[in-house]
């Protein structure tokens, strides 16, 4: 049974760079699409990006400019970078598997398998 | 962007309601929505696929339809346990969730 399980700091301060990674047991990482999504309280989730193992990626147009994700597939981990944040940054982080490969293309899938979530809160 | 949209934002029903919420695409995103359940402090999990195909062990009671920009999720005998959150979400280009519907009982 495939987990994922995110990780890193639950406070923030504005303007500094948000991190977090998730790892991954019960399956490689490889062959798939990863994402990470937020929800802010009382609101729908919103996709943030998602990466493949090449360290292919695809970003939210909204949030772009701030994000950068990563790979490591040596640690079967990936890893998310939000920079310049704000008290709107705040939310729960997940990170999540599309139940889809690899296509080469632009091809989305549903997320079938999610981390349980980590609360990120940006505040001075 | 495509931009989601989803009514009733909450209702109350009985147990063994039929319950029907509906999801509005900005643009024809064929049958590319997929329905998600999320109960409090858990994350959402997929029910729906490709606007009506039901996942691998979610029960029967649930279902969904539609095409283009209208789309239809229906829990045909409200349970108590499907008191959640429910979201639609395109995968047409990138991903959009939409606001959710929350149902509670009467």
């Amino acid at each position: 049974q495939m987990q994922l399980q995110e990780s890193g700091p639950g406070l923030l301060k504005p303007s500094e760079t948000l991190s977090l990674t998730c790892s991954v047991s019960g399956g490689s990482i490889s062959s798939y699409y990863w994402s990470w999504i937020r929800q802010p309280a009382g609101k729908g989730p919103e996709w943030i990006g998602r990466i493949w193992n090449t360290g292919r990626t695809n970003y939210n147009p909204s949030l772009k400019s701030r994000v950068t994700m990563s790979v490591d597939m040596s640690k079967n981990q990936f890893s998310l970078k939000l920079r310049s944040v704000t008290a709107a940054d705040t939310a729960v982080y997940y990170c999540a598997r599309e139940a889809g490969h690899y296509c080469g293309g632009d091809c989305y899938f549903p997320f079938d398998y999610w981390g349980r979530g980590t609360l990120v809160t940006v505040s001075s | 962007d495509i931009q989601m949209t989803q009514s009733p934002s909450s209702l109350s029903a009985s147990v063994g309601d039929r319950v029907t919420i509906t999801c509005q695409a900005s643009l024809d995103i064929g049958s590319y929505v997929n329905w998600y359940q999320q109960k409090p402090g858990q994350a959402p999990e997929l029910l729906i696929s490709d606007a009506s195909n039901l996942r691998t062990g979610v029960p029967s009671r649930f279902s969904g339809s539609g095409s283009g920009t209208h789309f239809t999720f229906t829990i045909s005998g409200l349970q108590p346990e499907d008191i959640a959150t429910y979201y639609c979400q395109q995968y047409d280009d990138l991903f959009t969730f939409g606001p959710g519907t929350k149902v509670d009982l009467k």
